[in-house]
């Protein structure tokens, strides 16, 4: 989406390494968030920043953390991944008028 | 715990009916409420956002309207065509949560 790139797009890991999935901005928006994607879940929650290094958990933050050194970046790390990772995730950033706006989404797949 | 539903989870129509979808959510402190799509393998783009200030948004066919007494919102979609099928997500602000969606299929 404009504004918002993730990368990697596509990752198969193996179980127990670790995995860190990019989210940059260019539009210098305060507020961002990672989710993942699941059949019968819905979106969900991982972590959130309200600035630089300024994060907080959302519904479902066990194994992950996440890093926000610079306004433009917000990463997410699987410190040890496992096959219940296995998801889409997706980046979002909060725009002036309180809406939001995604990035593309990365299918990690965790063996 | 907060939740947002949506009403039904799918949803198939013939081309050109008109159509409502359901969202209703329990987070009474709600500023604002978005509807999205999804097409599949893709990500979300964002259709419609209501202020909490306003009761309804519109754009071209669609239109949503928040019901903050109520706890619901609807989005509506005159003329279904094919190329409306899609998941249609609703999120709430207030706590961040999404909707599980309705799965549209138009069929031409």
């Amino acid at each position: 989406d404009a504004g918002i790139t993730q990368s990697p797009r596509h990752k198969v890991t193996e179980t127990g390494t670790p995995v860190t999935l990019r989210c940059h901005q260019t539009e210098n928006h305060r507020y961002m968030y990672w989710y993942r994607q699941d059949p019968g879940h819905g979106l969900r929650l991982i972590h959130y920043s309200y600035g630089v290094k300024d994060t907080d958990k959302g519904e479902v933050s066990d194994g992950y953390s996440v890093s926000r050194s610079k306004t433009e970046d917000f990463l997410l790390t699987l410190e040890s991944a496992t096959s219940s990772q296995t998801s889409v995730y997706f980046c979002a950033i909060r725009t002036e008028n309180y809406g939001y706006t995604f990035g593309s989404g990365t299918r990690l797949t965790v063996v | 715990k907060q939740e947002v539903t949506q009403i039904p989870a799918a949803l198939s129509v013939p081309e050109g009916e008109n159509l409502v979808l359901n969202c209703s959510f329990t987070d009474s402190a709600i500023y604002n409420l978005q509807w999205f799509r999804q097409d599949p393998g893709k990500g979300l783009t964002s259709l419609l956002l209501i202020q909490s200030s306003q009761r309804e948004q519109t754009s071209g066919r669609l239109n949503a309207s928040l019901d903050k007494s109520s706890g619901r919102s609807t989005l509506y979609i005159a003329a279904s065509q094919p190329g409306d099928s899609a998941t249609y997500l609703c999120r709430s602000q207030g706590n961040l949560i999404f909707g599980k969606g309705t799965k549209l299929s138009v069929k031409p």
